[in-house]
């Protein structure tokens, strides 16, 4: 079974500009999430979505940053304009329905450096 | 509000030695879930283990062990005979079952096995 696909892998811009992230989830899997996940801690979570609906954006910071999954498989994250504390791990995940007892399988991450 | 507390910020061991990796955690609800992931260099979580907050019972998988203890608010995981390759940072996660359903992450162990 293939695994969450993220892309791309790594990304280096500078402050201001705009940047966007990729994720396809395990096929089936209606729950879709989110994370940043900065240096030296564990992932936070800036999303959920649950087929195309969101779940939970309260951790999102909605004036720069912005995310959808129009026909509820993959998705898209944005930052516009991006700031230097975004550098930062961005982790998709995906479970199977969603709800708090799933596990969720995460890809393998972009790693975004802002300049 | 939920809380995973993971104090060892670093351990190094020598390969063949026993380690444990200490996890507490904060939560108000009754029914909940707890999870430990592994980050290898490459940057992928993995999934370890899901345990629910009604079963108590330690769990063995090959070198991997783990220790609950609702009483202390504890989910200790032991990994036997240790080899190189369990070098990585693990993380600690709680998922409350109520409608906060946000995964929340300890700061994270790194794990460093030395030949």
């Amino acid at each position: 079974e293939a695994g969450v696909a993220q892309s791309p892998r790594y990304k280096i811009i500078e402050k201001r500009q705009s940047v966007a992230f990729w994720c396809n989830p395990i096929s089936g899997h209606a729950t879709l999430y989110w994370y940043q996940q900065i240096l030296g801690q564990g992932p936070k979570l800036l999303i959920q979505f649950q087929n195309n609906g969101v779940v939970d954006d309260s951790q999102l910071p909605k004036d720069r940053f912005s995310a959808e999954r129009l026909k509820g498989v993959d998705s898209t994250l944005k930052i516009q304009p991006a700031k230097l504390e975004d550098s930062a791990v961005y982790l998709c995940a995906s479970s199977l329905v969603g709800g708090g007892i799933e596990t969720q399988y995460f890809g393998p991450g972009t790693r975004l450096l802002v300049l | 509000a939920q809380k995973v507390t993971q104090a060892q910020t670093e351990i190094s061991v020598v390969e063949k030695e026993d380690v444990t990796l200490d996890c507490v955690y904060e939560t108000r609800d009754t029914t909940y879930y707890l999870f430990w992931y592994k980050q290898p260099p490459s940057g992928e979580l993995v999934f370890l283990i899901r345990r629910n907050s009604f079963d108590e019972q330690n769990e063995i998988s090959g070198r991997y062990s783990w220790n609950f203890q609702k009483s202390t608010s504890s989910f200790n995981f032991t990994i036997t005979a240790s080899q190189v390759v369990d070098s990585a940072v693990y993380f600690c996660a709680l998922n409350p079952s109520g409608s906060a359903r946000q995964l929340t992450f300890g700061s994270g162990t790194q794990l460093t096995v030395l030949p």
